[in-house]
């Protein structure tokens, strides 16, 4: 089974704190993603990458960044944490976006608080 | 603007059929329609996808509307374990992130 892990269930940082969320693929899948849930605004797509060092903007990449050293590790990096980023962020991976494998794989998510 | 268009919540009985319908009439002739669940505390997993036939599989069968514009999930026969938000999503086949933002979805309530 493909298995997506998230370094952390539940995270607590302050206000302005530098934030590494990590998450790991098992399947050598091409594409990662990261998402930000909150309640009544469904997953928004933060940034996703389809290769090793590549990286593409989503929907709400304002105040983040990415970073994809290995194929399998996908890091999620909040510069200067705020309030406004209190929120569940999921990863996924799938071998092929959109398409008939283009199955998304999501981790079990990480639940980041910013005091 | 919403690529697709599904019910805030729907409400059903344990052991009934539930149709889950979903509007998508921007979808592009490409555009696979995929249908994603959410259990409370998890993260989503993936339900079923199609184009333009129906399909079945151990989870749910899909029902896609012949100009494509709308399908419908179906749970031949709903747990408790299904209760869930379930969304659906047009892909596009060629890759790139197209339709990779999942909307608000249709919270499922399945009464005992």
């Amino acid at each position: 089974d493909v298995k997506v892990t998230q370094s952390s269930r539940y995270l607590v940082k302050r206000t302005g704190e530098k934030v590494f969320l990590e998450c790991v693929q098992d399947m050598d899948h091409e594409n990662m993603f990261w998402y930000r849930q909150d309640p009544g605004l469904g997953l928004r797509l933060i940034y996703f990458s389809y290769d090793v060092k590549m990286k593409e903007k989503g929907d709400i990449p304002e105040g983040y960044s990415v970073s994809r050293e290995k194929k399998e590790r996908f890091s999620l990096i909040l510069e200067s944490a705020s309030t406004n980023q209190t929120s569940m962020y999921l990863c996924a991976s799938s071998a092929l976006a959109g398409g008939p494998s283009g199955e998304l794989f999501f981790g079990e998510g990480s639940r980041l608080t910013v005091l | 603007d919403a690529k697709t268009t599904q019910p805030n919540s729907m409400e059903s009985n344990e052991e009934e059929p539930v149709h889950l319908p979903c509007n998508h009439s921007t979808i592009s002739g490409t555009d696979y329609i995929h249908w994603y669940r959410q259990l409370p505390s998890q993260g989503p997993e993936y339900v079923i996808h199609g184009l333009t036939s129906n399909v079945n599989n151990r989870m749910a069968s899909l029902a896609i509307a012949e100009d494509r514009k709308s399908s419908t999930l179906i749970l031949h026969r709903a747990t408790l374990r299904d209760a869930a938000v379930y969304y659906c999503i047009p892909m596009y086949s060629g890759g790139g992130a197209d339709g990779l933002t999942f909307g608000k979805g249709t919270h499922l309530i399945i009464q005992p």
